[in-house]
């Protein structure tokens, strides 16, 4: 099966700054890579999503890097805001299939 | 539009029972329906998949007759904790899915507490 792996697992990060968030995963037949962002005792929200044949997306102050080569994709986050801080997930399917989630990253945003 | 609810919220039971919960796709149809489990600060766990009108595939090793999934209209699909203990405490999470689209929409999640 697919196994995800996201690192780093807490990031703590300046208002303003940039942070960056990576993510690998094992099967290369997985072609759709979401991510989620999780507030404290709430739900997973869809932040940005790719595909295979896509290798970069962005969304304002967000975007997402894949590399399907070396089965890696990243999370770019730019002009952090406190409001930023949660918890994010990056997943991996094959065409939205079960969808095999990294072990979340906590981001810190500090005033 | 694409609004999952689940409910109840939050439940508490003596062990030995069993705690239905349910997930609605209030504005959409979900021919596809997943269940997931999350310890504190942990990742969310795949249970299962549930597809409309079929039988649940579950995910290795979680127990199909502990964890009954029924999916019996492309709104609803309904997870049955059975004969609960302390040990299935956690927040249970659904998510639905649109039918040939790929993203999921998640429920706020059922948070279940076995005394």
């Amino acid at each position: 099966g697919e196994n995800v792996e996201q690192h780093p697992s807490t990031l703590s990060v300046q208002e303003g700054d940039s942070a960056v968030i990576k993510c690998t995963y094992s099967d290369s037949a997985s072609n759709y890579f979401p991510w989620y962002k999780q507030e404290l005792g709430k739900r997973p929200q869809l932040i940005i999503d790719i595909r295979s044949n896509v290798g970069e997306k962005k969304d304002q102050r967000i975007a997402v890097t894949l590399n399907k080569t070396a089965k890696h994709f990243s999370l770019h986050i730019t002009e952090t805001q406190p409001e930023d801080s949660a918890v994010y997930f990056c997943a991996a399917s094959y065409t939205g299939n079960q969808f095999y989630f990294g072990t979340g990253t906590s981001l810190t945003v500090i005033p | 539009g694409a609004v999952v609810s689940q409910h109840p919220s939050w439940v508490i039971c003596k062990s030995g029972t069993s705690v239905k919960i349910e997930c609605r796709s209030l504005d959409f149809q979900a021919t596809t329906m997943f269940w997931y489990r999350q310890f504190p600060k942990q990742s969310l766990m795949l249970m299962a998949t549930s597809n409309e009108g079929s039988k649940a595939t579950y995910e290795q090793g979680v127990e199909k007759d502990k964890f009954l999934i029924n999916h019996a209209s492309l709104t609803l699909s309904t997870l049955t904790v059975t004969s609960a203990h302390p040990e299935d405490s956690s927040f249970y999470i659904c998510s639905a899915r649109r039918e040939g689209a790929e993203t999921q929409y998640f429920g706020p999640g059922t948070r279940l507490l076995v005394l």
